[in-house]
């Protein structure tokens, strides 16, 4: 149990598009979603919180014109990266709150997405 | 916010041998939780090991098992056995309980398995 999947795994995009990323809950029903992005060799940076159903809690430092997040149901939550520039090349991970687990406290990560900007 | 540090950017350990990753946290909190995630190749962050602050005893999950010190703030990861497998950047992350759902997590130790 447990399973959160991202969609697409990586893309390539020109300068100045809009990208979509895809975060699922397989089996069970997220309240609560977070998106990450990671730098090659360094942590994870928390960008933002997605609750369902109502607008998402950016960190300081973080677009939200330029990182749109949505959460419209309990089992998909997406970021899209707006107008997007070769800084904005980066990992991206979502997580999930199982809300209904026993160990709600516990956050499960999507195997992430690879964001290449050109 | 929390502060987490791993001091330990790199790590190796010989296969079959312990190795312990030692994570230590700043809060002004009582009830918590920290995790220890691992990261392989593939970048998908796997839960190793949980631990709820309110608890004593140590968590153990097959060859791996927590040193918790709540006064020192510490929560080390000790591998037994090491396998090749076991090789991957490890995060450290600290969760509030009472406000916000967010994770801290530390800087990572990467894990070099020789055989």
């Amino acid at each position: 149990g447990a399973v959160v999947s991202q969609h697409p795994s990586r893309v390539i995009c020109k300068s100045g598009t809009s990208v979509k990323i895809e975060c699922r809950s397989l089996d069970f029903q997220a309240t609560t979603m977070f998106w990450y992005r990671q730098f090659p060799k360094q942590s994870l940076m928390l960008m933002a919180t997605s609750n369902e159903g109502s607008k998402a809690t950016y960190e300081q430092g973080v677009e939200k014109d330029k990182f749109l997040i949505n959460h419209a149901s309990l089992t998909l939550s997406t970021l899209t990266v707006t107008s997007a520039h070769p800084e904005d090349s980066s990992f991206y991970i979502c997580s999930a709150l199982n809300a209904r687990a026993s160990y709600q406290e516990t956050q499960y990560f999507g195997p992430g997405t690879r964001l290449l900007v050109l | 916010a929390q502060t987490v540090t791993q001091s330990q950017p790199e790590m190796s350990v010989q296969e079959a041998e312990t190795v312990t990753l030692s994570c230590t946290y700043d809060t002004s909190e009582s009830d918590y939780y920290l995790f220890w995630y691992k990261q392989p190749p593939s970048r998908q962050m796997i839960l190793v090991i949980r631990q709820e602050a309110y608890k004593q005893q140590n968590a153990t999950e097959n060859r791996f098992s927590v040193n918790f010190q709540k006064a020192a703030k510490s929560f080390s990861l000790k591998i037994s056995d090491s396998q090749l497998g076991d090789a991957a950047m490890y995060f450290c992350a600290y969760r509030r309980v009472r406000t916000g759902n967010q994770f801290y997590f530390g800087t990572g130790t990467s894990l070099t398995v020789i055989p």
